[in-house]
């Protein structure tokens, strides 16, 4: 069974407007972590932010915010004032407890920002 | 300051050929990870190193892959008798054990193209 699932291949937004990235995750696991990461057409894959499973507030970071919905499993990307140079491809990502610390990912959502 | 860095950048191998990807961490970085891109999806876990330790290799998809970090800094991973399905890229990522949510830092890749 897919652990993170991204049901959108693509996205497009306006500059300056906001845009939600979907994301839902499956775990049995109390404790786990939710990660996105952008990969611009560099490759590199780059950390936007986390969300602790414990953690009592939505996570922000500048124009980031995660919508933590955790009775619905979901863990949406926020993004306000889009940019042009916020086109990528981002990657919503979950670490679950254990001794490893490996990162299961989706399958990726394709942002394109027009002008 | 140095982030994470592998090479080459691009290999082109001759199938049934074997190959050496290089990853260098962050200077510190107790942890390391080596993931699978292909074409048009997220990454996908190989295997997990802490110091010198290979502490999961669950995701090696076979018998020749094989991963190593003998002086718990660089890490190599090499394919024996490459095969057109492991074309890919080769992400790794290293973490310091510590801090909260030990966000993993990625390397720009190693882009593989078995012939």
């Amino acid at each position: 069974a897919q652990k993170i699932t991204q049901t959108q291949p693509g996205m497009f937004v306006q500059e300056k407007e906001a845009v939600t990235l979907d994301c839902t995750y499956d775990t049995s696991d109390p404790s786990y972590g939710l990660f996105w990461y952008k990969q611009p057409s560099s490759g590199e894959m780059i950390f936007l932010i986390y969300q602790g499973s414990y953690d009592q507030q939505n996570a922000t970071e500048g124009r980031y915010s995660l919508n933590f919905q955790k009775a619905r499993k979901s863990a949406n990307l926020v993004i306000s004032a889009s940019q042009l140079g916020d086109s990528a491809m981002y990657f919503c990502a979950m670490r679950e407890g254990g001794n490893t610390d490996k990162l299961i990912f989706g399958t990726g959502t394709r942002l394109q920002v027009f002008p | 300051g140095a982030g994470v860095s592998q090479s080459p950048r691009y290999k082109v191998a001759k199938r049934g050929q074997d190959v050496a990807l290089r990853c260098d961490p962050i200077s510190g970085h107790v942890s390391l990870f080596w993931y699978q891109q292909a074409l048009g999806q997220g990454p996908e876990f190989l295997t997990y190193f802490q110091n010198e330790a290979q502490l999961d290799k669950s995701g090696l998809p076979s018998d020749r892959f094989f991963a190593e970090r003998p002086e718990g800094s660089v890490s190599t991973l090499k394919i024996q008798r490459t095969q057109q399905e492991d074309s890919a890229v080769y992400l790794c990522a290293s973490s310091f054990l510590g801090n909260s949510y030990n966000e993993q830092f990625f390397g720009p890749g190693t882009r593989l193209t078995v012939l």
